[in-house]
């Protein structure tokens, strides 16, 4: 069954950078796009950023481009999340979810929190 | 971008009885080659991610119960439960992925009454 399991969330001051991973099982992780979306503390859903299958296009939300990167590491099954230059507003738990051939989020794992305070 | 607008935001619904969800899109997300709407619902419940329930509007993901039922095409879009269980009480969300940024709706609390 797919798994998906995020972690390297934890507190960071702001301005500061974290790199957030996902490890993907139960699929072959190479052959699907993968997306970022978080959730601030009490909010809704907010998508954040998409990366193809091949990494042949990467997608970011305008709130986080320029200082968000998405990755992948086929070799270890691995989708990254670069977070740098972070704010207040960047707190929320970040969720890792593999996307469906026609790229909506099929599977979602549990979330890594990220908070973002001095 | 799309911007995705849910209504009511929260609903209490007595079991039993039928509850609707609607999203209005700002711009179709009918994709005229294929005929489909690139609209998908998700349930997330208290301390958990969210799950997929529908895509293309109204295709039912496996495993979810067929009291739930997705409709709409266009720009308006509609999820309805039937009869209201009370493990149905969460937070529903529409997404589109018609475009990037894969916009959601800002969410309906549904509760029992």
């Amino acid at each position: 069954q797919v798994q998906l399991v995020e972690s390297g969330g934890g507190v960071v001051q702001p301005g500061g950078s974290l790199r957030l991973s996902c490890a993907a099982s139960g699929f072959s992780f190479s052959s699907f796009g993968m997306h970022w979306v978080r959730q601030a503390p009490g909010k809704g859903l907010e998508w954040v950023s998409f990366i193809r299958y091949d990494e042949s296009y990467k997608y970011y939300a305008d709130s986080v481009k320029g200082r968000f990167t998405i990755s992948r590491d086929t070799s270890k099954n691995t989708l990254y999340l670069q977070l740098d230059s972070l704010t207040a507003e960047d707190t929320a738990v970040y969720y890792c979810a593999k996307a469906h051939q026609y790229t909506f989020p099929d599977y979602w794992g549990q979330g890594t929190l990220v908070t973002v305070s001095s | 971008d799309i911007v995705m607008t849910q209504s009511p935001d929260s609903l209490a619904v007595s079991l039993g009885e039928r509850a609707t969800i609607n999203c209005k899109s700002s711009q179709s997300v009918l994709y005229s080659s294929n005929n489909k709407n690139y609209l998908a619902w998700y349930q997330q419940k208290a301390g958990q991610p969210p799950k997929l329930l529908f895509y293309w509007a109204s295709t039912r993901e496996s495993g979810v119960p067929d009291r739930f039922s997705g409709s709409g095409s266009g720009t308006d879009f509609t999820l309805t439960i039937s009869s209201l269980q009370v493990e149905d009480v969460a937070v529903y969300y529409c997404q589109q992925y018609y475009s990037t940024p894969h916009s959601f709706g800002q969410g309906t609390k549904l509760e029992i009454k």
